[in-house]
């Protein structure tokens, strides 16, 4: 079953950084995924593709603070330099042929 | 620029039904795969359903299938989600989101409508 996994939350201080996780599960390792900000009272906003090899593709006008990396079964998104409009939930995202599948999120906390 | 705009969301009782809408604008319509996707009260983002381009595809998530039908025109740059006998489990906002079929993922998110189901 097509599953990705998140860590609920996490938590930097301004201006530090944070690396957030997604987690395929056992057997999909090589599939993409995308990542997506949901922040406060707002509609997600794509952030980026992540394939297996650490390619990506980015969404519009996204800060180049922002990164993402690829390890085995493991997608990462690295903030840099935390702002304090980067404390939002972020989902992690992917798709098999006929289905959909997001993560339950991880709510980033600006201290 | 790129719009999504949903339209048809409100408050139904349960067994009801209700039909949303999808505007697009700022992109070609006809070319890219569309979905729904939801969000419960504080809870985390669902997805409901896939059409591709020319609707040769459509697939459900377990959740909905058998009562909610989704649609779209591409002469009218429109999708449409049909939502049959309602449970107060599909209360939610309801986002209509595109998808890329160049690099199959998500790429824009509409600002969603709000679905209420309560007697």
């Amino acid at each position: 079953q097509l599953v990705v996994t998140q860590s609920p939350s996490a938590s930097a201080s301004l201006g530090a950084s944070v690396k957030l996780t997604c987690t395929l599960s056992s057997g999909h390792s090589t599939y993409p995924i995308a990542w997506h900000q949901q922040q406060p009272e707002k509609g997600p906003r794509f952030l980026m593709k992540l394939n297996s090899d650490g390619s990506h593709i980015w969404g519009d006008e996204i800060p180049d603070r922002f990164s993402g990396s690829s390890s085995g079964a493991e997608r990462y998104l690295t903030i840099s330099n935390l702002q304090s409009e980067d404390e939002a939930d972020y989902y992690c995202q992917t798709w098999g042929t006929a289905i959909r599948v997001f993560g339950k999120g991880t709510k980033l906390t600006v201290l | 620029e790129v719009q999504l705009v949903e339209s048809g969301g409100g408050l139904v009782k349960p067994g009801e039904s209700l039909r949303l809408s999808c505007a697009g604008s700022g992109f070609t319509f006809s070319y890219y795969y569309m979905n729904w996707v939801r969000q419960a009260p504080g809870k985390g983002l669902e997805w409901v359903s896939f059409i591709s381009s020319s609707s040769s595809y459509i697939f459900y998530a377990d959740s909905v299938k058998g009562r909610f039908t989704i649609s779209r025109d591409n002469a009218k740059n429109s999708l449409y989600l049909q939502m049959n006998n309602l449970r107060a489990e599909d209360m939610a906002i309801y986002y209509c989101v595109r998808e890329t079929p160049d690099y199959n993922h998500i790429d824009f998110w509409g600002q969603g409508t709000q679905v209420f189901v309560s007697s």
